[in-house]
């Protein structure tokens, strides 16, 4: 089975802190994503990457940066966390369009709830 | 952005009963899909259906696709408590797997 692996759960960061919530996937994806989650506003992308190294903005990618240095690894960072980061964050992965199996289904791993104090 | 709504936004039903939820997007698309999020989790995927498709079953599952009205919905039968999740649709941007996701509803299946 494809395996997201956040790494962390829960975190509790207090203003100004960098931040880093990384994500693993075991399944050579190409595609890999970072959602937030916020009540009543439903999953908005953040960032995505296609490749190593390479990266597209998403709809909300300000105060965020994100880091693709190997496949299997993306990294979603907060320079400076503010209290309106506080959020559930979503890493999710899927193969590339250059696959044969081109479902196009997300993985998504189990979410990093994060609180800025 | 293309996001696509849920409707309604909340369901309560018994159980046994069958659960219908609605899924409005903005622009033409290559694929839809409905996923699961049980609470405090993360989503899990359901079923895809293709633009060219009108009509995909899994299981309990029943998708169905207008693309003239720019709409899908999620049919799920005899529902179960287990069912008790958000359910979200997602659509893809033309000649990406970039997907956008809906607000979700929330489904409550009381035994």
């Amino acid at each position: 089975d494809v395996k997201v692996t956040q790494s962390s759960r829960y975190l509790v960061k207090r203003t100004g802190e960098k931040v880093f919530l990384e994500c693993v996937q075991d399944m050579d994806h190409e595609n890999m994503f970072w959602y937030r989650q916020d009540p009543g506003l439903g999953l908005r992308l953040i960032y995505f990457s296609y490749d190593v190294k390479m990266k597209e903005k998403g709809d909300i990618p300000e105060g965020y940066s994100v880091s693709r240095e190997k496949k299997e690894r993306f990294s979603l960072i907060l320079e400076s966390a503010s209290t309106n980061q506080t959020s559930m964050y979503l890493c999710a992965s899927s193969w590339g369009l250059k696959r044969e199996r081109l479902t196009g289904e997300l993985f998504f791993g189990e979410g990093s709830r994060l609180t800025v104090l | 952005s293309q996001q696509g709504e849920e409707d309604p936004q909340a369901l309560s039903i018994q159980e046994g009963e069958n659960a219908t939820m609605n899924c409005s997007y903005k622009t033409s698309i290559n694929n839809l899909q409905w996923y699961r999020q049980n609470s405090g989790r993360g989503l899990v995927h359901l079923i895809l259906i293709r633009s060219n498709e009108r009509e995909k079953h899994s299981g309990r599952l029943r998708v169905t696709l207008d693309t003239s009205k720019k709409s899908s919905s999620l049919l799920i039968t005899a529902s179960r408590a287990a069912d008790t999740a958000s359910y979200f649709c997602a659509t893809d941007f033309s000649g990406t797997y970039k997907y956008i996701f809906g607000t979700g509803t929330r489904l409550k299946v009381l035994a």
